[in-house]
C-alpha cells in the first residue's frame, strides 16, 4: 500500500535553533498538506500545495515557518526559530486532487508524523 | 471558518458492546464527512467517509451516519474490539469557489475494555 513518508520520526531541540520536515507524498499525489497537531487537539492545516503553488498558507506563522514544494514532489518545512509552542507533531497529508476530497478515488492520506520537542 | 465539535471526548466501552461519537458542525456548504482514526504514535487514517448525497454508509462493523438539515454526523461502532481503542476525528469539509478546507475535531478517545 502507498504511503506518505515523512522524516525524521522524532526530533528534539532548543529553542531558536532551525528544525526542518521533510515529507514525500504519494506517487501521483498532486496535492500536499502539512498540519500541525498539538497534543490532544485535532490537526490543524499549517499550509497546502497544489503541485509546487502554495493554495492556502492562511495559519502559517510566516515570521518563523516556511514551506516549499520546489519540484511539485516532495516537500520541507522549516522552523527557524523554534520556539517552546512549536512543540508538536507535524503532520504530512497528501491527496491525488484538491478540491474534490471524496470517497474512494481521492482521499486524504497521511504520514506517521514528525514529533518536534523544543526544550 | 467551521466550527466542530465531537462529543464525547472520551468513551469506554466493554470489548462487545457498541460506540458512538456524534460530530456536529457549523457550515452547511460542507458535502464530505469523513473519520478518521488514529493510534498511538502514528497519524490519521481514513477509516470512513460520507458524501452529502447519502444518509448512511456501512462498512462491515463501522458505519456513518449524516443528517444535513440539523448539521451533524456520527460514527457507530459495533462489536468492538481491543484494537479499536483510539482517538477518533471527525473533518467535515467543504470544497467551493476556490476553497477548501478539512476541518478536524479535537478528538474522540475510545477505550475498550476487554
Amino acid at each position: 500500500e502507498a504511503e506518505v513518508a515523512q522524516s525524521p520520526r522524532y526530533k528534539i531541540t532548543e529553542k531558536s535553533q532551525a528544525v526542518a520536515f521533510w515529507c514525500d507524498p504519494i506517487s501521483g499525489h498532486a496535492t500536499l498538506y502539512w498540519y500541525r497537531q498539538i497534543l490532544g487537539q485535532g490537526p490543524e492545516l499549517l499550509v497546502q500545495f497544489q503541485d509546487e503553488s502554495v493554495v492556502d498558507d492562511s495559519q502559517l506563522p510566516k515570521d518563523r515557518f516556511s514551506a516549499e514544494r520546489l519540484k511539485g514532489v516532495d516537500s520541507t518545512l522549516k522552523i527557524q526559530p523554534a520556539e517552546l509552542g512549536d512543540s508538536a507533531m507535524y503532520l504530512c497529508a497528501s491527496s491525488f486532487l484538491a478540491g474534490v476530497l471524496s470517497s474512494g478515488a481521492n482521499v486524504l492520506t497521511f504520514g506517521a508524523g514528525s514529533r518536534l520537542t523544543v526544550l | 471558518g467551521e466550527n466542530v465539535e465531537q462529543h464525547p471526548s472520551t468513551l469506554s466501552v466493554q470489548e462487545g458492546d457498541s460506540a458512538v461519537i456524534k460530530c456536529t458542525y457549523s457550515d452547511s456548504a460542507s458535502n464530505y464527512f469523513p473519520w478518521y482514526k488514529q493510534e498511538l504514535g502514528k497519524g490519521p487514517q481514513l477509516i470512513i467517509d460520507i458524501r452529502s448525497n447519502v444518509g448512511e454508509k456501512k462498512d462491515q462493523r463501522i458505519a456513518v451516519t449524516l443528517n444535513k438539515t440539523a448539521k451533524h454526523f456520527s460514527l457507530h461502532i459495533t462489536e468492538t474490539q481491543p484494537e479499536d481503542s483510539a482517538v477518533y476525528f471527525c473533518a467535515p469539509y467543504y470544497s467551493g469557489a476556490g476553497s477548501y478546507q478539512l476541518t478536524f475535531g479535537k478528538g474522540t478517545k475510545l477505550s475498550v475494555i476487554p
